[in-house]
């Protein structure tokens, strides 16, 4: 089984800041990557997929990058909707993984 | 738009089957180039695929490892949904459950959109 690994596990910030989340496969997922929002009580929601292919509807202050075993989300200019909690998913086959998610909260 | 509702009872007793249904509205259970899923998740193992069913000429099923032989995800296109049940439940199948579409065609996806969601406490 691939094994999902996000780096911070919490992250604190304000409003304006840029943010970067890690995301790391325990082998090789080429650009099989998914990145979601998940908000208290509410399902997760996609934002980027392909690695780098932001979701129809999602703002462009997210993007990401990556490619193998290295992964990052980054947030570029925080609004108040996107403290939340971040998840990455490997679909390099079909039993899919997620990491464990990074909290992100305000400073 | 492509919505998914999930129904079924929040409540199971240990050892009983657990069965939850996800009705989809947008596209149909049959398509060619979908998926449909099941995940689940809890604090102890966060986010956990179960599971998934798809046409291609034919119905397919994919299951995790970790549940292959409690787990069934049956289509029904009478009523264009999918179905979960999994048997001889513990508490340690206590967990929020989603249903999610896989958009894609390949071997593996990312999901989109989700159910809202169903916590399922597995409690005498």
């Amino acid at each position: 089984a691939i094994r999902m690994t996000q780096s911070p596990s919490s992250l604190s910030a304000s409003t304006g800041d840029r943010v970067t989340i890690t995301c790391r496969a325990s082998q090789g997922i080429s650009s099989y990557l998914a990145w979601y929002q998940q908000k208290p009580g509410k399902a997760p929601k996609l934002l980027i997929y392909a690695a780098s292919t932001l979701q129809s509807g999602v703002p462009s202050r997210f993007s990401g990058s990556g490619s193998g075993t290295d992964f990052t989300l980054t947030i570029s200019c925080l609004q108040s909707e996107d403290f939340a909690t971040y998840y990455c998913q490997q679909y390099y086959s079909y039993s899919v993984s997620f990491g464990q998610g990074t909290k992100l909260e305000i400073k | 738009q492509v919505q998914l509702q999930q129904s079924g009872p929040g409540l199971v007793k240990p050892s009983q089957t657990l069965s939850l249904t996800c009705a989809i509205s947008g596209d149909s259970v049959s398509s060619n180039s979908a998926a449909w899923n099941w995940i689940r998740q809890s604090p102890s193992r966060g986010l956990e695929w179960l599971g998934r069913t798809y046409y291609r000429s034919k119905w397919y099923n994919d299951y995790a490892v970790s549940v292959k032989s409690r787990i069934t995800i049956n289509p029904d296109t009478s009523k264009n949904q999918f179905s979960l049940q999994l048997n001889s439940v513990t508490p340690e199948d206590t967990a929020v459950y989603y249903c999610a579409r896989g958009p894609k065609t390949a071997a593996g996806t990312e999901f989109d959109p989700w159910g809202q969601g169903t916590l399922v406490t597995v409690s005498s």
